[in-house]
């Protein structure tokens, strides 16, 4: 266990229906990153926090895609329309940098989302 | 972020040591060496990480060649429970790119 939280941790949906995925970071991790990951590749990022601020975005996110951390804490993303090719697990990390460059990115156990 | 280049999967026996290559031939100097693995169905985990000097912690051992080209990770007497995807990582931490880019990694297995 890292610390990290997600929920649901599996989500199985009709073509079309919405679904939101959250993500509890450690409490003191300032930075929050989004990534998926299909069958056999590695994690794909997807968009990146700073507390409240969304920095990054992948053109992976498409506009069917959001995500917010409103209070600089726990972080929802938000997949409106969904398609088959969504299927994949989507995992969250947060970090908090120091002077080391650890950069250490602690991961969550992901939400696995099949699209049927 | 540089592109890194490792073997698609590799097989080692339970207690002995695993080494796994990782090719970075494009490193620049200020980018950084990152190991993390994935155990099946789990998100990645962080191993170990260093700019030029052999580094060493709890889990494992990273060599950095003297012309930074490639690194090996070296898990000293590897369990059962090492077995899981490795990804050798490069990037500045001070960079634009805040993200971790992975590659496809080198599945190890642990065999008894």
């Amino acid at each position: 266990d890292t610390g990290v939280s997600q929920n649901p941790r599996h989500k199985i949906t009709k073509r079309g229906q919405n679904v939101t995925f959250r993500c509890d970071p450690i409490s003191e991790h300032n930075r929050l990153y989004w990534y998926r990951q299909t069958l056999g590749q590695g994690p794909e990022f997807l968009t990146y926090f700073q507390n409240e601020a969304q920095l990054e975005k992948s053109r992976l996110l498409s506009d069917r895609f959001s995500a917010e951390r409103p209070k600089g804490s726990f972080s929802t993303l938000e997949i409106q329309r969904t398609e088959q090719g969504d299927s994949a697990m989507y995992l969250c990390a947060s970090l908090v940098g120091d002077l080391l460059f650890r950069e250490t990115q602690y991961f969550g156990p992901g939400t696995r989302l099949l699209v049927l | 972020d540089a592109k890194t280049t490792q073997p698609p999967s590799m097989d080692c026996a339970e207690g002995r040591a695993a080494n796994l290559p990782c090719n970075h031939s494009t490193i620049s100097g200020n980018e950084y060496v990152y190991w993390y693995r994935q155990i099946h169905s789990q998100g990645p985990q962080y191993i170990i990480h260093g700019l030029k000097n052999n580094e060493t912690n709890e889990m494992a051992s990273l060599i950095i060649t003297e012309d930074r080209k490639s690194s090996t990770l070296i898990l000293p007497h590897a369990t059962l429970r090492d077995t899981a995807v490795y990804y050798c990582i490069v990037r500045d931490p001070l960079g634009s790119a805040r993200q971790l880019t992975f590659g496809s990694g080198t599945q190890l297995t642990v065999l008894p």
